[in-house]
């Protein structure tokens, strides 16, 4: 069965570096997701992607954050200075099309910010 | 979107059903009802959906009261693989996000 899958699962950075993290969503997928928990909250919606722009984005997303699909495969957000606060699980999910009831997640991406 | 409440955390035996409570007071016509569940911090994962019919599919069956304003999901034989946090969501389908709400923690217990 086809899956998202992210790279890499563990990633540590220090505070003010930047940090990419990948995603490879579901081959055939037309929208792309990034969501983050932070550890012992809920998750929490980022942004999501279309046709090569954001299509919508929360608060949370803010000029630190950009994303990008530097090719056919790859889903990738870019964190430009990382804080402390930014440690979280980051994950990536993807759909067939906007008006999809399922959205499928990848396993995550844990940063972990020093 | 509306709101929705879920208890907390839930108990259940190993082989008996798992009833999970979700209200929506203020829920739209045009809302939908979504569950999800996160397994020991995996990525969520979609179990049902449904508008105001109730649903069935191999994993679990979403029960949605008439007026809308409550839903319960059924997980009729529940595993300790069903250990998990679930999570009640309503959204209009048109939305990109879904928003997670603090969920329910359900045990199963041997």
């Amino acid at each position: 069965e086809p899956e998202v899958t992210q790279t890499p699962s563990h990633q540590v950075t220090q505070m003010g570096q930047e940090v990419i993290l990948r995603c490879v969503p579901i081959s055939n997928h037309l929208y792309f997701y990034w969501y983050r928990q932070i550890l012992g909250q809920k998750v929490e919606f980022l942004v999501s992607f279309y046709n090569n722009e954001i299509s919508e984005k929360s608060e949370i997303f803010d000029d630190q954050f950009s994303v990008e699909r530097p090719d056919g495969s790859n889903f990738t957000l870019k964190i430009r200075s990382t804080k402390l606060e930014d440690s979280a699980m980051y994950f990536c999910a993807s759909s067939p099309d906007r008006n999809s009831y399922e959205q499928y997640f990848g396993p995550g991406t844990r940063l972990t910010v020093t | 979107d509306a709101k929705t409440t879920q208890p907390p955390s839930m108990d259940c035996a190993e082989g008996r059903a798992a009833n999970l409570p979700c209200n929506h007071s203020t829920i739209s016509g045009n809302e939908y009802v979504y569950w999800y569940r996160q397994i020991h911090s995996q990525g969520p994962q979609y179990i049902i959906h449904g508008l105001k019919n109730n649903e069935t599919n191999e994993m679990a069956s979403l029960i949605i009261t008439e007026d809308r304003k409550s839903s319960t999901l059924i997980l009729p034989h529940a595993t300790l693989r069903d250990t998990a946090v679930y999570y009640c969501i309503v959204r209009v389908a048109s939305r990109n996000d879904m928003r997670f709400g603090a969920g329910t923690r359900l045990t199963v217990k041997p």
